[in-house]
């Protein structure tokens, strides 16, 4: 079993819809939970991160990680066609060297 | 400007060349990281830094060998390349604190014939 699981999608929406993006983990250590954006041709980068549960917003973006469950979500509001990209979520312990990465997930919002 | 560079973006070798990946950064982090990236599997840690006398192995190291010539250089070798290591390859820094932050270069995309 890997350490997190993250559906590849493909996830189509239309413009404006609200997108959910999930991920869960089997490692009960990890306390930051992070989203990282991907374009095509690009290489990650950070979008929004949480440190141990609960919710952080920014703008559009709300991420939510649910501790008891070992569930991480990541919500866009108002998706825009330049959001579509992969988004690849994230997670680390405290004080720790490596980042486990989801497989990430292939989001196309149609205008 | 762009903080991590890598080098080639894009090369096409056979199987048994050597090839090296190159990889330098102007953010002054000791942390460097090299990943693999495939579909379905996302990022996979190769070899990863903390400074210039410190090379680690990650989870996928068999068939790769590394070289931090300084700070700000951070190079990927496959000795003898095999088709499986056809993939985009990342290089990454981070300074190493908090959640660990990783800054990514834009990529390599290896394939091996």
């Amino acid at each position: 079993q890997k350490e997190v699981e993250q559906d590849p999608g493909p996830l189509s929406v239309p413009e404006g819809a609200i997108v959910s993006l999930n991920c869960t983990y089997s490692n009960s250590a990890f306390q930051y939970f992070m989203w990282y954006r991907q374009y095509s041709r690009k290489g990650p980068e950070l979008l929004m991160y949480t440190y141990s549960s609960g919710n952080k917003e920014d703008g559009r973006f709300t991420a939510q990680v649910d501790k008891s469950s070992k569930y991480i979500s990541l919500f866009i509001r108002d998706s825009q066609p330049s959001d579509s990209a992969t988004y690849l979520c994230a997670m680390s312990v405290v004080g720790g060297f490596k980042t486990i990465f989801g497989a990430g997930t292939r989001l196309f919002v149609k205008a | 400007d762009a903080d991590v560079t890598q080098t080639p973006r894009n090369r096409i070798t056979k199987t048994g060349k050597r090839i090296m990946l190159e990889c330098s950064q102007t953010k002054g982090h000791d942390r460097m990281y090299w990943y693999r990236q495939d579909p379905g599997l996302g990022l996979r840690l190769i070899y990863y830094s903390f400074d210039v006398k410190d090379i680690n192995k990650g989870e996928i190291s068999d068939g790769y060998s590394v070289s931090r010539q300084a700070q700000a250089k951070f190079s990927l070798s496959l000795e003898s390349a095999i088709p499986n290591q056809t993939a985009l390859y990342f290089c990454a820094t981070s300074v190493g604190q908090g959640s660990n932050e990783q800054f990514f270069g834009p990529g390599t995309r290896l394939t091996v014939l």
